[in-house]
């Protein structure tokens, strides 16, 4: 049983359009973060939200977690071929709930943006 | 470059073989995290070494083992290998693990 479900799984979209991906859990997570990982490469951390209903800008990203803190969601504005890799979410659980430092991630998003 | 090296990035061995993939840890962090990432699981935690001393474990196989020098560098060795060992893996560290990691670029390993 995945902790972590992202959906979609898979998106392919046309430069210039926008999308949502969520991360959503049954748990309850002391913090929750997005990487983005390219081929050949390690996932590199984009954002960390810590804060139930916190929304975090980074350029035309958008991170929103949610009040419980048991979701978020990543929106990306006017994407670009640039911003084709998979995206991950990843939480640290809280302590009543089994947490300890590891992080828990989700399958991941993968995202294509053509020219 | 994320400051979190790992060695060797290509890594092809046949089956009951044993491997040591090595990881440099980012300058001033203490805990390192292995992962194992394969398309069908994707990120799946190992094992964390804080200063030296085993933190926390995950679904780690018997057959695998980890360790933290000193110089803060660690090993993960995995022996016997099967087939199903091939994925890749991940080294990571942090001094504020609340606030996230820094990844390696990770070893491919290829069990054939």
């Amino acid at each position: 049983t995945q902790l972590l479900e992202q959906s979609p799984q898979f998106l392919s979209i046309q430069e210039g359009e926008n999308l949502t991906v969520y991360c959503n859990s049954s748990s309850v997570f002391s913090s929750l973060q997005w990487y983005r990982q390219e081929p050949g490469e390690g996932p590199v951390l984009l954002v960390t939200v810590v804060t139930g209903g916190e929304v975090k800008k980074l350029k035309r990203l958008t991170f929103q977690f949610g009040d419980a803190r048991k979701d978020s969601s990543l929106h990306i504005t006017a994407a670009q071929p640039g911003d084709t890799g998979l995206y991950l979410c990843a939480g640290r659980l809280q302590p009543s709930q089994g947490g300890s430092e590891k992080l828990v991630f989700g399958k991941g998003m993968k995202l294509t943006v053509n020219p | 470059d994320s400051g979190v090296t790992q060695t060797p990035k290509h890594l092809i061995t046949a089956t009951g073989q044993r491997v040591t993939l090595r990881c440099s840890p980012r300058s001033g962090d203490l805990s390192v995290y292995w992962y194992q990432q394969s398309l069908d699981q994707g990120l799946q935690f190992l094992i964390q070494y804080y200063n030296g001393e085993e933190r926390a474990k995950g679904n780690i196989l018997e057959r695998f083992s980890a360790q933290q020098f000193p110089d803060l560098h660690s090993e993960l060795n995995l022996s016997s290998l099967e087939l199903g060992d091939s994925a890749l893996y991940f080294c990571a560290s942090s001094s504020r693990p609340l606030y996230g990691y820094t990844f390696g670029s990770g070893t491919r390993l290829t069990v054939v």
